[in-house]
């Protein structure tokens, strides 16, 4: 069995401020973490994933995550916030023979100008 | 098309009325999923197909709730007798066959059963 745990259901932040989303998990069984995105009015999509190697790993917009094992954490970080980062966030983990994904319950990240 | 497409987009039923939701994956997309969203919380398992194949149903709340994706393709979602409880967004994903591969999903079906 997974689980993910996102204990911050809103994170208010100024514009240009640092930001961190946390989340952690467990699993008996080894896993793959990501994070998922859902702008107002639009799908989930990707923004970034741990899959094997190199623990910190970077989206395209400046986001960045790092797999901690030993705490079961896949923090989320960026060190200045953008107003067209308001959405919400969603952790999430996988393992086993297919991507079974189970989310989080997500962080609605609200910046503030 | 250029993304997982669901329909409808809003549906409102009344309690005891059935509901179909279409899910149409991205072309080439082995693997379909479905998930439900209830208000403030994360997408929870339904569902899991690969191809034509339901390999996974543990998620599904009850023996209402059935799925289909017949050739291997668009997928239907089926809800007999809707409950206030089924209140929620239904969330269509595709991937590639691969663990690596990211989940692409629709916008959604925002279910409302009065």
């Amino acid at each position: 069995a997974q689980s993910v745990t996102q204990l911050d259901s809103q994170v208010p932040v100024f514009e240009e401020a640092p930001v961190e989303l946390r989340c952690n998990y467990s699993s008996s069984v080894s896993v793959y973490l990501f994070w998922y995105v859902q702008y107002p009015n639009q799908g989930l999509q990707l923004l970034l994933k741990y899959l094997s190697g190199s623990t910190l790993v970077e989206s395209i917009n400046g986001f960045e995550a790092e797999f901690n094992k030993s705490q079961t954490s896949f923090h989320l970080r960026k060190p200045s916030v953008h107003i067209s980062d308001t959405a919400e966030y969603f952790c999430a983990v996988s393992g086993g023979g297919y991507q079974k994904v189970t989310f989080g319950t997500g962080t609605k990240l609200q910046v503030i100008p | 098309g250029a993304g997982v497409s669901q329909s409808p987009r809003y549906k409102v039923a009344k309690r005891g009325q059935d509901v179909a939701l279409r899910c149409d994956p991205i072309s080439g997309h082995v693997s379909l999923f479905w998930y439900q969203q209830a208000l403030g919380q994360g997408p929870e398992f339904l569902t899991y197909f690969q191809n034509e194949a339901q390999l996974d149903k543990s998620g599904l709340p009850s023996d209402r709730f059935f799925a289909e994706r017949p050739e291997g393709s668009v997928s239907t979602l089926k809800i007999q007798r809707t409950q206030q409880e089924d209140s929620a967004v239904y969330l269509c994903a595709s991937s590639y066959e691969s663990d690596n591969s990211p989940l692409h999903f629709g916008n959604g079906t925002r279910l409302t059963v009065t």
